[in-house]
């Protein structure tokens, strides 16, 4: 049982490139969210999904993309980095709804130059 | 999102030694969650806390949640060089989303 698996761990990038950070868990929790970690500022919410094919907005979700095709899966997609999108992120799952306990992933650290 | 402000920021505590860190809300809270992310590591959930003036205790750990669910506390005692770490307290504005706070990050003097 790996639990919430995040690929890559470390990524740089470019201004303007795109790319995918993908999620999956094996868990079968229908609620998925993405958050980013930036210091002195906690753990914000950018996107999360409540089960497959729905999909809602959190605090920070300009600039990224989510997509809910499977339970398993639930990729956050970056349309064009920029530099304030340098920060770790954390895909979380859980049972049921967000007040449910969270079971996190163990980061992707982004860097974007 | 539901807003919590958690004091301190910053607790530097001498081996051997207790701590109480706080998590207060302007508005009523349904329950509130704790975690505790190590170094390097992602957060870890500790508990949940749901009833009003509630306590549960793991180990050297004890949480409380305030009799008007608008804040609560976790009290370490005999901190050790484990306990290392930021703790975070977590709430539901509604079922879906949630919010954390922003951190209490623990550094242990031997």
């Amino acid at each position: 049982n790996a639990g919430v698996t995040q690929t890559p761990k470390f990524q740089v990038l470019k201004t303007g490139q795109s790319m995918t950070l993908q999620c999956a868990q094996d868990m079968n929790h229908e609620y998925m969210s993405w958050y980013r970690q930036d210091p002195g500022m906690g753990l914000r919410l950018i996107h999360y999904s409540v089960g497959a094919g729905i999909t809602d907005q959190g605090e920070v979700p300009n600039g990224y993309n989510v997509s809910r095709s499977t339970t398993e899966d639930f990729p956050l997609r970056l349309l064009s980095a920029a530099p304030s999108q340098t920060s770790v992120y954390f895909c979380a799952s859980s049972t049921g709804q967000g007040a449910m306990p969270q079971h996190f992933g163990d980061g992707t650290r982004l860097s974007i130059l | 999102g539901q807003q919590v402000m958690q004091i301190p920021q910053y607790q530097h505590v001498q081996e051997g030694e207790d701590f109480t860190t706080y998590c207060n809300s302007s508005t009523t809270l349904s329950n509130i969650q704790w975690y505790k992310q190590r170094p390097g590591g992602h957060p870890v959930f500790l508990i949940q806390l749901v009833k009003s003036g509630e306590v549960k205790k793991q180990k050297r750990l004890t949480f409380q949640f305030g009799e008007a669910k608008k804040n609560s506390s976790l009290h370490i005692t005999a901190t050790q060089t484990t306990d290392v770490g930021t703790y975070f307290c977590a709430v539901t504005d509604n079922d879906y989303k949630l919010s954390f706070g922003a951190g209490t990050t623990v550094t242990v003097r031997a």
